[in-house]
């Protein structure tokens, strides 16, 4: 049963492109959780996803971020016009959202440079 | 707003030592989860604490719950060098799915 796998491992974004990140869940989960942790911090929570349905995005940047989960395929993250503090690690998480299985298990994560 | 605070945030120990990382947090919570994170990795569950009074043990690793205090702690007996690590613990709400608040994480270095 492969776990959380997050792609691209590091991507190297010059100021103003955009970043796409991907997150596909553990098998049988379908809530998606994106964090992004800043060097020597913890993670901050950004956004919570259902298939097709945002429930939780308190944690987003009001501009520039956006996240999405698909009826088929992973979840994206999307920054647009990307500054140097976005560079960060971006760690997506899944859990089966039920009130047993609300345990989190993380991807590698995805980690972004803004040069 | 749920705040959690650890200390210390760094911790620089001799093998063979004893030490507890302490996990404060502001609002009442259902869960309690503690983490370890190795340089450039993911999050490693090391424990999950449900109940006032949990106590769990991995090894040399024991975490504890006082949800009356709204404090964990994470013990480590006897330090080795494999231990060394940044730990977090997150504390979740209930009503809010899995989401997770995390505190600053607490870098443990192990020295021989």
């Amino acid at each position: 049963n492969a776990g959380v796998m997050q792609n691209p491992r590091h991507l190297v974004r010059r100021r103003g492109q955009e970043a796409r990140l991907r997150c596909s869940p553990m098998k049988g989960h379908s809530h998606v959780y994106w964090y992004r942790q800043l060097p020597e911090e913890g993670l901050k929570f950004m956004v919570y996803l259902q298939k097709e349905n945002i429930i939780d995005e308190s944690g987003m940047p009001k501009e520039r971020f956006s996240a999405e989960f698909p009826k088929e395929g992973p979840s994206i993250l999307r920054i647009q016009q990307v500054v140097r503090g976005d560079s960060a690690a971006y760690f997506c998480a899944s859990s089966t959202g039920t009130a047993l299985g609300r345990e989190l298990f993380f991807g590698e994560g995805s980690r972004l440079t803004v040069l | 707003e749920l705040k959690v605070e650890q200390n210390p945030l760094f911790l620089s120990m001799q093998e063979g030592k004893n030490y507890t990382i302490y996990c404060n947090y502001s609002t009442t919570s259902d869960r309690l989860y503690w983490y370890r994170q190795d340089p450039g990795k993911s999050l490693e569950s090391l424990f999950v604490l449900l109940s006032n009074g949990a106590v769990k043990q991995e090894g040399r690793l024991m975490a504890s719950l006082d949800t009356k205090a709204r404090l964990s702690t994470l013990h480590i007996t006897a330090a080795v060098h494999d231990l060394s690590a940044t730990y977090f613990c997150a504390v979740g709400l209930e009503g809010s799915g899995s989401r997770l608040t995390f505190g600053e994480g607490t870098q443990l270095t192990v020295n021989p």
